[in-house]
């Protein structure tokens, strides 16, 4: 099983631009998150997903911030423009029907870095 | 006040000794307990769930849990410098979703 892959890696931006994070969960996983990692406020819940329909939002920070889930194996976090506090690691995570009683796997992470 | 609270430490321990990790939460609603191991620069990894009232050993690892006092724990025994890592606690939420606590920095001296 390749677990939960998320691209890019590593991503610079200018503050102002577009920026677009990718993931892929374990096959046959049917709920995915979104959490942001930063030092100040560690890992924060952004959005959670439940077959491909999103659930809880409110951690979305703003509006700046969208993401979507078009199938089952492809979700995208969308920051537009983005700012230097969106700096941090974004981490995508899945797991079997929520997260009671199923663990959820993650991903390697996004590090975002915006000048 | 966070739902999930942590010393955020360091925690310091020789190697062989038990390294004791807590972790407090407040919706009393909370079912499903969670440690998580993290690397510097990884991403988190589950070692250990707990559901119910009392102990979960898994080898080194024995997670407590008390849900009258909303408290949950994580000891480690025979602590190895492999061990040095931030350790995660995690409880769900009403929403049924995973609420993480700030993390422990465990340090294991040599």
């Amino acid at each position: 099983d390749a677990g939960v892959i998320q691209s890019p890696r590593h991503e610079v931006t200018e503050m102002g631009q577009e920026v677009t994070l990718r993931c892929k969960p374990i096959s046959g996983h049917n709920s995915l998150f979104w959490y942001r990692q930063t030092m100040m406020r560690g890992l924060e819940l952004l959005i959670y997903f439940n077959n491909n329909v999103p659930i809880d939002d409110s951690g979305m920070p703003e509006d700046r911030f969208s993401a979507k889930m078009p199938n089952a194996s492809f979700s995208t976090l969308k920051i537009q423009p983005s700012e230097p506090r969106d700096s941090a690691v974004y981490f995508c995570a899945s797991s079997i029907r929520g997260p009671n009683n199923s663990p959820l796997h993650f991903g390697n992470g996004t590090r975002l870095t915006v000048t | 006040q966070k739902e999930v609270e942590q010393n955020s430490g360091p925690l310091s321990v020789p190697e062989g000794a038990i390294a004791s990790l807590n972790c407090t939460y407040s919706d009393r609603g909370s079912q499903s307990f969670f440690w998580y191991r993290q690397y510097s620069g990884k991403s988190p990894e589950l070692i250990m769930s707990i559901y119910s009232n009392g102990d979960q050993e898994d080898g080194r690892f024995t997670a407590q849990l008390n849900k009258a006092s909303q408290y949950v724990s994580l000891l480690i025994r025979d602590s190895q410098p492999s061990d040095s890592a931030t350790y995660l606690c995690a409880a769900n939420n009403a929403g049924n979703m995973l609420t993480f606590g700030g993390g422990t920095r465990l340090m294991v001296k040599p």
